[in-house]
Order: C-alpha cells, then structure tokens, then sequence
C-alpha cells in the first residue's frame, strides 16, 4: 500500500467553481502535512501546511483529519491560473517526505 | 536571494555515460534530497542526506551515486548501471524540525540518447 494515496483526476471544472481534493495516507504517525502545487515541467512549490486546526489562505482551505487519515484541500472561486497538478507531502520519522502522485486540476474558461 | 539552484536545465548524455547533476542551497538547510519525476508520474525518493558526509539510499537508489561533502552541495552522479535514465531530476533542502518543508531547486532535465 502506498504511504500517500490521491486521485490523479483530472478534474475539470469551470471558472468560479468551487472544487476538492482528498488526499489519504497510510501511517497513524504522520507528523507533518502539506499541500503543493507543480505545474507542466516546473519543480513543486509550497502551497501551504495543513494544521490540526485546519488553515485557509484566501481561496484556498486545507483541513486535516487525524481520525481517519486524510487531509483536503478546497478552492474556491477557481481561477485559469490555479491549472496545475496538486501534490499531498505526508512527513514523519524525521526529514522523511511522503509524496502523492498528485491531482491534476484544469480549470476551463 | 536564498534559494536552490540546480544545473544544468537540460542535460544530453550518450548511453553508458556517466553524468554528475548539480544542487546547491544557500538556506543553511541540514537536510538534502534528490528525486526522479517520470512523465505523469510522482517524485520518487533517490537519496537523502541529513548532515554533511552521510547520506542514506531511497526507494530507487540503484544506479545513483551521491557524495556530501559541503553542507551547500549534494551532487548527483547518475552511472551507466542506471537502465533508465531519461527522465527529471529534482533537489530539495528541508530544516531540522519536524515542521519544516522541503523547498526544490528547478530541476534538471536529462535525456539520455
């Protein structure tokens, strides 16, 4: 079983729609979480962490569930400029990263 | 400006070369990581080095070499044992707390003809 396990999509939603990602992993340890965003032939870019708490940064809000091991991520109000592939990075036994094979977003105009 | 960087940006190689990619980091980041990214694919783990002069093997460390000399610099050497080589290569720093992200250079891309 993979450590990190997302839906590859794509998804394909249009302008303005509100849209979620799941992401589930497989270690009850996981110390830290993440959410990236890597576009077509780029290296992978810190999106934002994901707190116990849950965080929101302006249209974007990640939310994580300890209980049954999962995080998300919601965008709202989808913009062109949010088309990437979005990667779920688990973390624990110190400066190990897990990631997911990613979630491929188009947003069509 | 800190930062990764990584070089070159394209690589060509013949088969049964063996090809070194470059990684520095100016962040003062403990930790390094090189990873391989295949088309459509996720990143999988090369190798990682915590602290200068050790390094351990990731998943797909067969046909890789690394060496860590400088805490700045984790060097990729890429053999000829390597079958397939062709693909996108990825460094990454991390700090020491379990909290810290990894932050990527801008990758290089190898073609091996």
């Amino acid at each position: 079983r993979k450590e990190v396990e997302q839906d590859p999509g794509p998804f394909n939603v249009p302008e303005g729609a509100t849209v979620a990602f799941n992401c589930t992993y497989s270690n009850s340890a996981s110390q830290s979480f993440f959410w990236y965003r890597q576009d077509c032939r780029k290296e992978p870019k810190l999106l934002m962490s994901v707190y116990s708490s849950g965080n929101e940064d302006g249209r974007f809000t990640a939310q994580l569930n300890r209980a049954s091991q999962y995080i998300s991520l919601l965008i709202r109000d989808s913009k062109l400029s949010d088309s990437a592939t979005y990667l779920c990075v688990v973390t624990y036994n110190f400066n190990k990263f897990y990631f997911g094979s990613g979630t491929k977003l188009n947003v069509k105009p | 400006d800190g930062g990764i960087t990584q070089s070159p940006k394209y690589l060509f190689r013949k088969e049964g070369q063996n090809v070194t990619l470059s990684c520095e980091q100016n962040l003062n980041h403990d930790a390094m990581y090189w990873y391989r990214q295949d088309p459509g694919q996720g990143l999988r783990l090369i190798y990682y080095s915590q602290i200068v002069n050790d390094f351990q093997k990731g998943d797909i460390a067969e046909g890789y070499s690394v060496s860590r000399e400088k805490k700045e610099s984790f060097p990729l050497t890429v053999t000829s044992a390597q079958k397939n080589p062709t693909a996108f290569y990825l460094c990454a720093s991390s700090g020491r707390r379990s909290t810290d992200t990894q932050y990527f250079g801008p990758g290089t891309r190898l073609t091996v003809l």
